[in-house]
């Protein structure tokens, strides 16, 4: 079954500082795999997907990932974080039945 | 376009009653989801529909949780004889099916149950 992992429940990185952000995922097959953005109370606003080609792919909101498959691994990062980029941040992977398999998601404190 | 509508946004209700939450894709978008999120977790998968056919169901989704997409459109969910395990933030979704689109799964902003 496809499963999605990711280790840190909590991040917090001083304003300016660069983000890296990490997900695991289990999948037999070539794997869709999300970021997505959660502010509190709010829906998830997609930041980026890699569906094959470049395995580094560019979001919205300066947000970048890279797809490792020999690592399994589709982390996100940004140079310089923003006080706005606080946030519940989740990972997610496309598994069979065109559904979402999403990891626990991270929290991303911002301090000044 | 609007992107995916959903209401109420919130709702508090008496154990044993029945709700029901509204969601309207985005036009023409052929696939709608329904998801269920609580405090500290990440989404989970409850049903989908393309078009109007329920093409699968969670084994989440008891007997007393229903799904309908009566015209391909516009989706319910309701669930009757609410308990208190039922708050959550439940969330829809679609995508298309076209071509390029990559079946990217766009969210709505959910709507807050809460069961008291």
């Amino acid at each position: 079954a496809q499963s999605v992992t990711q280790p840190d429940i909590h991040i917090t990185v001083s304003e300016g500082a660069s983000l890296e952000l990490r997900c695991n995922y289990s999948y037999g097959a070539t794997p869709y795999l999300f970021w997505y953005v959660q502010s509190p109370g709010q829906g998830l606003q997609l930041l980026l997907k890699y569906f094959s080609g470049d395995t580094l792919v560019q979001g919205i909101k300066g947000f970048e990932a890279e797809f490792k498959r020999s690592q399994s691994s589709f982390n996100l990062r940004k140079p310089s974080v923003h006080w706005s980029d606080a946030a519940e941040y989740f990972c997610a992977v496309k598994g069979i039945g065109n559904k979402l398999v999403f990891g626990a998601g991270t929290i991303l404190r911002v301090k000044s | 376009d609007t992107g995916v509508s959903q209401n109420p946004r919130h709702k508090i209700t008496k154990r044993g009653q029945n709700v029901t939450f509204r969601c309207d894709p985005i036009s023409e978008h052929n696939r709608l989801y329904w998801y269920r999120q609580t405090l500290g977790q990440g989404p989970e998968f409850l049903t989908y529909f393309q078009n109007e056919a329920q093409l699968e169901k969670s084994r989440l989704l008891s007997d007393r949780f229903s799904a309908e997409r009566p015209k391909g459109s516009f989706s319910t969910l309701e669930i009757q004889r609410t308990e208190q395990g039922d708050s959550a933030m439940y969330l829809c979704a679609s995508s298309s099916l076209q071509a390029g689109s990559g079946n990217t799964i766009y969210f709505g902003e959910g709507s807050w149950l809460t069961v008291v």
